[in-house]
């Protein structure tokens, strides 16, 4: 079974970048999608196809793939970013979705 | 717009068969292309991808969970029914039903209900 790895935590001042990253075996060959979840909400899609960003999404937002890690990047860090952050692909060898093991960001 | 809804018991008791709908609008099952799939969340941890049906009624399921799962659609009536048999208390979690969007090869979430908690127990 395919497994994506986040980081279960990254903390940033705000002004500053966030990087959170996600691992997995050869997961530059697939699209990843990206979501924010904040407490006692449902996620939002922030980034699809490894760096598209939904109506909506400030271009704060940005995403990168390859080899073995995709990375999502979030410039000019605010309070409202503070949230849990997951990774998503689509294993085609065993015909279902993933999602990563999430990321806690806090804005110190 | 697009909105969904799930519905369903909030409490089950062990070795019970757990029954969710998801009711949606602003889109048709019946649209080539088209999915909705279900994802759950115990709390304080990560999304488990759960299972999706297809527009053309093709379906896929979790690995780990495919003995237990049945999706089927209602199109007419616009919902998506999940079950799941057997429930244990490690099953408790949000359960939340979503819209796939994107290519044959790939596929994401881009809207999803509120969810709904689901606690099992004697």
């Amino acid at each position: 079974s395919y497994v994506l790895t986040q980081p279960p935590s990254v903390s940033v001042a705000p002004g500053k970048t966030a990087r959170i990253t996600c691992g997995g075996n050869n997961i530059g060959g697939k699209s990843v999608h990206w979501y924010q979840q904040k407490p006692g909400q449902a996620p939002v899609l922030v980034i699809s196809y490894d760096s598209d960003r939904p109506s909506g999404i400030p271009e704060r937002f940005s995403g990168s793939n390859s080899w073995n890690t995709a990375t999502l990047t979030i410039s000019r860090v605010e309070a409202g970013d503070e949230a849990d952050y997951y990774c998503q692909v689509w294993d085609s060898s065993s015909d279902h979705y993933v999602f990563g093991t999430g990321t806690k960001v806090t804005v110190l | 717009q697009i909105t969904l809804k799930e519905s369903g018991p909030a409490l089950v008791k062990p070795t019970q068969t757990l029954t969710l709908t998801c009711t949606f609008s602003g889109f048709s099952l019946s649209t080539s292309g088209v999915g909705v799939g279900w994802i759950r969340q115990p709390p304080g941890k990560a999304l488990e991808w759960l299972a999706l049906i297809y527009w053309n009624d093709d379906k896929r399921y979790s690995p780990s969970l495919k003995s237990r799962l049945t999706i089927t659609k209602d199109t007419s009536k616009n919902q998506v029914v999940l079950t799941m048999t057997n429930m244990d208390p490690v099953d408790t979690a949000t359960y939340y039903c979503a819209h796939r969007a994107g290519d044959d090869s790939s596929g994401y979430y881009d809207n999803w209900g509120q969810g709904t908690l689901v606690t099992v127990s004697s």
